[in-house]
């Protein structure tokens, strides 16, 4: 079980949309629609923005959006605002009730 | 309003066994929706699933940790808790309890994170 792919960091200005890749395998990422992305801000536990590869939580911003395709799910973030600024983690279901979590993403905003 | 706090101890010695304990409150951890899991993040990097127990007792582990680890539930006082072995260095980590939201598929609540430093 290897940790998932993403991008050490990302980067946009206020007002623009910036994605973030999340690369599994088969046996991951590939073989269920079970992705999940969390938001984390320095010192604060992680909070989940995404799940079921493409749903958002109640009351969270439809600025945020995933989608998936083949091993390899993402995360949008249109409209990118300054307290978008945070690190994202991808999460997958690995089957037998295991979990793996994607290395993590920091994104600047500029 | 769930909420999870971790407990135990801060520092630890390499070779001896990590022990921490999720209390669980707002809510009852014996509900058939719900997982309750660890996950950790070592200073600087990502997050890394420890493993899940459900309120039965049935436990599933990260493959990579699987012969150190032990989760177990304690319903009566709603808690559950991490034994991680044999610790070196390369466990000192932030370790989280979290609820794993079985009909969603995903960690929904979040403990605040607890520091184990490993070091003689």
């Amino acid at each position: 079980q290897s940790a998932l792919t993403q991008p050490a960091s990302v980067s946009g200005s206020p007002g623009q949309s910036i994605t973030i890749s999340c690369t599994g395998t088969s046996s991951d990422v590939g073989n269920y629609n079970l992705v999940s992305w969390y938001q984390q801000h320095p010192g604060k536990a992680p909070k989940v923005m995404i799940y079921e590869v493409s749903k958002r939580p109640s009351g969270l911003s439809n600025r945020f959006s995933g989608s998936k395709s083949g091993n390899t799910a993402s995360l949008t973030i249109s409209g990118l605002q300054a307290e978008d600024e945070a690190d994202y983690y991808c999460c997958s279901y690995a089957g037998s009730s295991t979990w793996v979590f994607g290395g993590g993403t920091k994104l600047t905003v500029l | 309003q769930l909420q999870l706090q971790e407990s135990g101890p801060g520092l630890v010695k390499p070779s001896e066994t990590l022990s921490l304990t999720c209390t669980v409150s707002g809510g009852s951890m014996s509900s058939s929706s719900y997982y309750w899991g660890w996950i950790r993040q070592p200073p600087g990097k990502g997050l890394e699933w420890i493993g899940s127990i459900y309120y039965s007792g049935s436990t599933y582990y990260n493959p990579s940790l699987k012969s150190r680890v032990t989760i177990s539930v304690d319903t009566s006082k709603n808690q559950f808790s991490l034994k991680l072995s044999s610790v070196t260095a390369a466990d000192t980590a932030v370790y989280y309890c979290a609820r794993l939201d079985w009909l969603l598929y995903y960690f929904d609540y979040w403990g605040q994170g607890t520091l184990v430093s490993v070091s003689s």
